[in-house]
């Protein structure tokens, strides 16, 4: 089943405390980005990969780093958390170069840091 | 701030009715205009996309029309069910370099039985 996989589901942790959330698609999409959700601000991209080695910063990118050492995983880093990052994450792949290949979305993130 | 104005934010329809989305864009070098569906707990999914060179796109009760001069367009749901009750995100992307997608604000729909 192709699919997106993002984990942990849930995490509540406190500030300053380094976390590491995994995403991993099993379709070899080239094209993975992150996305945080807001009440109100809709989904705002973090960060982008368009391949291996090759990431760029989204529309919200401080305080999260981001790194594509393989093709199917994307992780999202946030190195020192803070209470402002509290939000749902969405982690999407697809196939690069065909704009009307619809981004498949993880099941999201929810992440509370207190 | 904010590429792709969307309203409204909350929307209650009765079966049967017909509830319709908006939303405004700036950026005329946007050529892809795509709507997401989201239940709770899960990512959105595409639901219906369209292009400029086209004004209306039909797929089963789910219709985008779309006016490029007025740089708007909607979402209408036919004969709308329970089930469709979610949050739609509609977005809009540049189909050339980075294919960024940007999202609306979203608009829950709650559709009464």
């Amino acid at each position: 089943e192709a699919q997106v996989t993002q984990n942990p589901r849930y995490l509540i942790t406190v500030t300053g405390k380094k976390l590491t959330v995994t995403c991993s698609q099993n379709m070899n999409h080239e094209y993975m980005s992150w996305y945080r959700q807001d009440p109100g601000l809709g989904l705002r991209q973090i960060y982008y990969s368009m391949n291996v080695e090759v990431t760029d910063k989204g529309d919200v990118p401080e305080g999260y780093k981001v790194s594509r050492k393989e093709k199917r995983n994307f992780p999202l880093i946030l190195e020192s958390p803070s209470p402002n990052q509290t939000s749902l994450y969405f982690c999407a792949s697809r196939r690069r170069g065909q704009f009307n290949q619809p981004q498949h979305f993880g099941d999201g993130t929810r992440l509370s840091i207190l | 701030q904010q590429q792709v104005k969307q309203s409204p934010q909350s929307l209650i329809v009765q079966k049967g009715g017909i509830p319709i989305i908006n939303c405004a864009y700036e950026n005329t070098a946007f050529d892809y205009f795509p709507w997401y569906q989201q239940f709770p707990g899960k990512g959105p999914a595409l639901l219906i996309a369209i292009r400029p060179d086209v004004s209306e796109k039909k797929e089963g009760r789910f219709t985008i029309s779309f006016n490029k001069s007025a740089k708007q367009f909607s979402l209408h749901i036919m004969d709308s069910q329970p089930g469709d009750s979610a949050t739609y995100f509609c977005a809009a992307s540049i189909t050339q370099g980075a294919q960024k997608l940007v999202f609306g604000q979203g608009t829950r729909l709650t559709i009464n039985p």
